[in-house]
């Protein structure tokens, strides 16, 4: 079955850049996610890119596909504290279907 | 943006008793709503898939009987956690997807924190 792995960790200090990275295994993956959960709270659609992008802006956020090597990676420039949380990656098929998530990284960002 | 609520936030129940969630889209319809189990420090799992008017579709491992998805209306979907135990104890997001929107966007809930006794 699909599988969707993430670094389970990262630090930054405030004001740095903070890229995290995650692989998919699904080659038929069509659309890709990044989505934020806040300590008890549900998940915020962060940005998504299709899978015939290479990258995708917004505002701070960057997102930079590699569909040969299946690898997504979230860029978040001058990260603020508010940025703390748990950052998911998913993926889905092109129906929009099931999404299948990764184990979700845990970015603390120090001031 | 699109708003998703659950009911209620978070729920003590005793063990064999049972629970229902609900999940409502405020300002749209949704013909599909998910539901999925996320247990601390984990990531999300999907349970089942709700579509308005029919049977829910459940993920291989999801105990159908157990949990009852009733999606009446195109704005509400109900999970029913049918004799709670212990190991139901976890946090319930259900998501919905906008009936006119875009296939990739769901829209998720705040989550449902149960605990069983």
């Amino acid at each position: 079955g699909e599988d969707v792995e993430q670094s389970l960790f990262l630090s930054v200090r405030e004001g740095d850049s903070s890229v995290i990275n995650c692989t998919y295994t699904d080659s038929s993956s069509t659309y890709l996610y990044w989505y934020k959960q806040e300590p008890g709270a549900g998940l915020q659609l962060l940005t998504y890119i299709f899978s015939n992008m290479d990258m995708k802006q917004d505002q701070r956020l960057t997102v930079l596909l590699n569909k040969k090597d299946k690898h997504l990676s979230l860029r978040i420039a001058d990260t603020q504290t508010g940025d703390s949380a748990i950052y998911f990656c998913a993926e889905s098929d092109n129906a929009g279907n099931m999404l299948t998530f990764g184990g979700g990284t845990r970015l603390m960002v120090k001031p | 943006g699109a708003v998703v609520s659950q009911h209620p936030s978070w729920v003590i129940c005793k063990s064999g008793t049972s629970v229902k969630i609900e999940c409502r889209s405020l300002d749209f319809q949704a013909t599909t709503m998910f539901w999925y189990r996320q247990f601390p420090k984990q990531s999300l799992m999907l349970m089942a898939t709700s579509n308005e008017g029919s049977k829910a579709t459940y993920e291989q491992g999801v105990e159908k009987d157990k949990f009852l998805i009733n999606h009446a209306s195109l704005t509400l979907s109900t999970l029913t956690v049918t004799s709670a135990h212990p190991e139901d104890s976890s946090f319930y997001i259900c998501s919905a997807r906008d009936l006119v929107g875009s296939l990739y966007e769901q829209y998720f809930g705040p989550g449902t924190r149960l605990t069983v006794t």
